[in-house]
């Protein structure tokens, strides 16, 4: 059962557009929502998170908005790079599971030059 | 400072033998993560320890799966007998604190069973 449903599973986006993935769950005890990203031959690496007091965390290019009634959170690219072409994993947690992450399937992201 | 170390890189080896993967988590992390990762089935947590006591393995697929973490530098991931559905890359992380913080992820072992 996938707790955490991640969308699209592949996306591709023109140099210096905007690349969205999506991300949906249903415990409602989540209160952990990080992104990682995951270059090939690479172990992921944290991107950003966020907790759910915030709709919105912006870091550079990546943001992370969140909507606590919808159970969904997405990552926004701004000016997408080819650089930023990697998997990119969402994922979830909350105390009650001894904060143990909950992984979406994850997208894998072409930016083309 | 040398950020979680994981070996071998890669390993292939035949059906019914057995397999040890090893990692060293970042010096001062006192939470380490074993993760399996296939296209299928994504990144999945086998075991995760806190202070070198496993605290959940409700992850590790069947008895053929044992993990150890003999002191807070050292773990193993041991697979026997080995079965090529276990081809995945097996990736350690580990964290400061419970694991509610970043996790570190090593560059992973890709293991081939024949």
């Amino acid at each position: 059962q996938q707790q955490v449903k991640q969308s699209p599973q592949s996306l591709i986006v023109q140099k210096g557009g905007i690349s969205i993935i999506n991300c949906a769950y249903e415990n409602t005890a989540f209160d952990y929502f990080p992104w990682y990203q995951q270059f090939p031959g690479k172990g992921p690496a944290l991107l950003i998170a966020i907790r759910p007091d915030v709709s919105e965390k912006k870091e550079g290019r990546f943001t992370i908005s969140f909507n606590k009634s919808a159970k969904q959170f997405s990552l926004h690219i701004m000016d997408s790079q080819p650089g930023d072409s990697a998997t990119y994993f969402c994922a979830a947690s909350n105390a009650g599971n001894n904060r143990k992450l909950i992984w979406g399937l994850g997208t894998s992201l072409a930016v083309n030059p | 400072d040398a950020g979680v170390i994981q070996s071998p890189r890669h390993e292939v080896t035949e059906m019914g033998q057995e397999v040890t993967l090893r990692c060293k988590p970042i010096s001062g992390h006192n939470s380490l993560f074993w993760y399996r990762q296939t296209m299928m089935r994504g990144l999945e947590l086998l075991i995760y320890f806190n202070n070198n006591v496993p605290i959940d393995d409700s992850g590790m697929p069947e008895d053929r799966f044992s993990a150890k973490m003999p002191n807070a530098s050292f773990s193993t991931l041991k697979i026997q007998p080995s079965e090529p559905r276990d081809s995945a890359v097996y990736f350690c992380a580990s964290t400061r604190g419970q694991s509610y913080n970043e996790q570190f992820f090593g560059p992973g072992t890709r293991l081939t069973v024949l």
